[in-house]
């Protein structure tokens, strides 16, 4: 069964300042899609990034970027020039290609709070 | 376009009740998923339907039941409510392309079970 695992429950950063979120996940499938979620007080769960497996490049949205490493099963996500808005629990998800697989399977996630 | 949208957002009930909540998806996505979200468990899957028709399903109890009419929209039934059952519910829609797909999530229906 695939998992995934965020090993920091919690992190901090100051504005203006970069921060990186770690996630593993373990699977046997070769074709997949990985995906970072934020969840902010609100509770309204909102895409940030995704990455499709058979790319070798790394994904980028605006400040927010990852650092796949297919061969090491990490999907490490990168906030650039902080923002208070960015504050929130982030969660790294995964889900298999085929058909049979459209669930996503979400870490624990990472609560991140940005400081001014 | 608007986004998926769920009611109630919030729903107090009793042990042994029964509860249905509601998922419209976004205009156009044919796939909508449930989630269970608790502090103790994290996220997890319920299950998904596509076309009216159950496509996968997570690893919960049959008290766990759900449906799609033909405009998409989807509601969830949780029969015979118990304490652990309090949770967050959140729905996510999709145009069902396992190939392409990205969820989109509602903003939640908040369930507390006493």
């Amino acid at each position: 069964a695939q998992t995934v695992t965020q090993s920091q429950p919690e992190m901090s950063v100051q504005e203006a300042e970069t921060v990186t979120l770690s996630c593993t996940y373990d699977t046997s499938e070769s074709d997949y899609y990985l995906f970072w979620y934020k969840q902010p007080p609100s509770r309204q769960m909102i895409l940030v990034i995704r990455q499709e497996a058979y790319k070798q490049q790394n994904a980028t949205e605006n400040r927010f970027s990852v650092n796949f490493q297919k061969a090491a099963k990490s999907f490490s996500l990168k906030i650039s020039d902080s923002q208070l808005g960015d504050a929130a629990m982030y969660f790294c998800a995964y889900r298999r290609s085929d058909q049979a697989g459209t669930a996503l399977i979400f870490g624990k996630g990472t609560t991140l709070s940005v400081s001014s | 376009k608007a986004g998926v949208t769920q009611t109630p957002r919030y729903l107090i009930k009793t042990r042994g009740q029964q509860v249905t909540l509601s998922c419209s998806p976004i205009s156009g996505h044919r796939s909508v998923s449930w989630y269970q979200q608790t502090p103790g468990q994290g996220l997890q899957f319920l299950f998904e339907y596509f076309s009216e028709t159950q496509r996968n399903k997570g690893n919960f109890p049959g008290r766990f039941s759900g449906r799609q009419f033909s405009n998409s929209r989807s509601e969830m039934n949780v029969s015979t409510l118990e304490l652990g059952d309090s949770a967050l519910y959140l729905c996510a829609s999709s145009l069902g392309d396992p190939n392409t797909d990205t969820q989109y999530f509602g903003p939640g229906t908040r369930l507390t079970v006493l």
